[in-house]
């Protein structure tokens, strides 16, 4: 059974600039989630969907955005980039059903730096 | 706001003993905890995890106690080996099935061979 596969797995953009990251979950799993991971701030929750539908969302300014195909296949925005956009890109995917807390399996991640 | 945060940022532990990684959080309504390890490069992989109607639970060299009266949890390694170096994570879950984990800031396990 595949695991969690995030594309690309680096990345260099310069500011201003628009980035497009890709997960593609667990056979099975509907429910992404993103995270983004610095040392100063460890790991963050950015969003998290179930169905093609957000049903929950970090702290994170507009500029970051994502959605959810039918497939399950994620995809997460991030335009007008920052310098400290510069992170490594998670994605979870997990079976999570509407009442149920359930283990969620990480990618390797997509490392973003921003020059 | 929920917060899940760690005591100690780096332990250094000599291989064979036993590891004892701190987490605390603050959230009463978080039921479900999750232990991760996270190698270089690679992103978090689980270890083991505990809901809040346990106070124990233990896995293969690892043992998660739960104390949710001073909204605590531990993660104990038994006989740490040079491959348990990694930064460990713990993570809180509110009820309803939601996704919204919250992660500590992680603590780095060094095991001295």
């Amino acid at each position: 059974k595949a695991g969690v596969t995030q594309t690309p797995r680096y990345l260099i953009k310069t500011r201003g600039q628009q980035v497009t990251l890709s997960c593609s979950p667990i056979s099975g799993h509907r429910s992404v989630s993103w995270y983004q991971q610095t040392p100063g701030q460890g790991l963050q929750f950015l969003f998290e969907y179930f169905s093609e539908t957000q049903r929950n969302k970090g702290n994170f300014p507009g500029r970051f955005s994502g959605r959810q195909f039918s497939n399950s296949r994620s995809e997460m925005n991030v335009s007008t980039l920052e310098l400290g956009d510069s992170a490594l890109y998670l994605c979870a995917s997990s079976l999570a059903d509407s009442q149920t807390n359930t283990e969620a399996f990480f990618g390797q991640g997509t490392r973003l730096t921003v020059v | 706001g929920e917060s899940v945060g760690l005591h100690l940022p780096t332990l250094s532990v000599q291989e064979g003993d036993n590891s004892i990684i701190n987490c605390a959080y603050s959230n009463s309504a978080s039921d479900y905890f999750i232990w991760y390890k996270q190698e270089s490069g690679k992103g978090p992989q689980f270890i083991i995890d505990i809901r809040s109607n346990m106070d124990k639970r233990q896995g293969q060299r690892v043992t998660v106690l739960l104390n949710k009266t001073v909204k605590h949890l531990s993660l104990q390694i038994a006989a740490t080996q040079p491959g348990d170096s990694a930064v460990y994570f713990c993570a809180g879950q509110p009820t309803g099935g939601y996704q919204k984990v919250t992660f500590g800031i992680g603590t780095k396990l060094q095991v001295i061979p």
